[in-house]
């Protein structure tokens, strides 16, 4: 299976702030890559797929790059709404796995 | 405006079987493939298994699964099933389903149920 990493696994940050979280793969996953934010108690929610496309709706502070098997995902102005746990998954083939996840904390 | 619905989970023993459900309405059910992915407390994400709109394609499971989880829909009644056999203690998790983006298994899963709490206890 592949491996999915994410780095750090907490982050504090204030309002304002720009924040970039990383993803590494085992393998290269081409561009198959998805990043989620869950906030406390809430189901996952889309925020980019094919590591760099926005899903719709989805805040332009949100932004994705990365191919291969490096990744990052960055929000360029840190929102109050923005506080969650961030996953990225792959998708390449047909057995999915998800990195362990990464909390923004108010700092 | 799509909604998932899951239900069936529940307080169960080790070596059970459980079977969820997951009712969907706001979109043409048979269109998409659907997912379920489960969060054990307190953890992360983890993928269980996956089926094409269709149902007549593969199934996809993880390997934490395969042999005790069955995935199937009934795109009559816009429902998709997970039947869990032999069930561990390991497999205590909110349990969601959640749809993908195209027919086809993909694995961009656009939208999300509240979730479902199985626990494997006795």
């Amino acid at each position: 299976d592949i491996q999915m990493t994410q780095s750090p696994s907490t982050l504090s940050a204030s309002v304002g702030d720009r924040v970039t979280i990383t993803c590494r793969a085992s393998q290269s996953i081409s561009s198959w890559l998805a990043w989620y934010q869950q906030r406390p108690g809430k189901a996952p929610k889309l925020l980019i797929y094919e590591a760099s496309t926005l899903e719709t709706g989805v805040p332009s502070r949100f932004s994705g790059s990365g191919s291969g098997t490096e990744f990052t995902l960055t929000i360029s102005s840190l929102q109050p709404d923005d506080f969650a746990t961030y996953y990225c998954q792959q998708y390449n083939g047909y057995s999915w796995t998800f990195g362990q996840g990464t909390k923004v904390e108010i700092k | 405006e799509v909604q998932l619905l899951e239900s069936g989970g529940g307080l169960v023993q080790p070596g059970g079987s459980l079977r969820l459900s997951c009712a969907a309405s706001g979109f043409t059910f048979s269109s998409y493939a659907m997912s379920w992915v489960r969060q054990a407390p307190g953890k992360g994400l983890e993928w269980v298994s996956a089926l094409s709109g269709s149902g007549s394609g593969n199934s996809y499971n993880a390997d934490s699964v395969e042999g005790r989880f069955t995935i199937s829909r009934d795109n009559s009644k816009n429902t998709l099933y997970l039947q869990m056999n032999s069930l561990r203690a390991e497999d205590t998790a909110i349990y969601y389903c959640a749809k993908d983006t195209w027919e086809g298994v993909r694995g961009v899963l656009d939208y999300w149920g509240q979730g479902t709490l199985v626990t494997v206890s006795s």
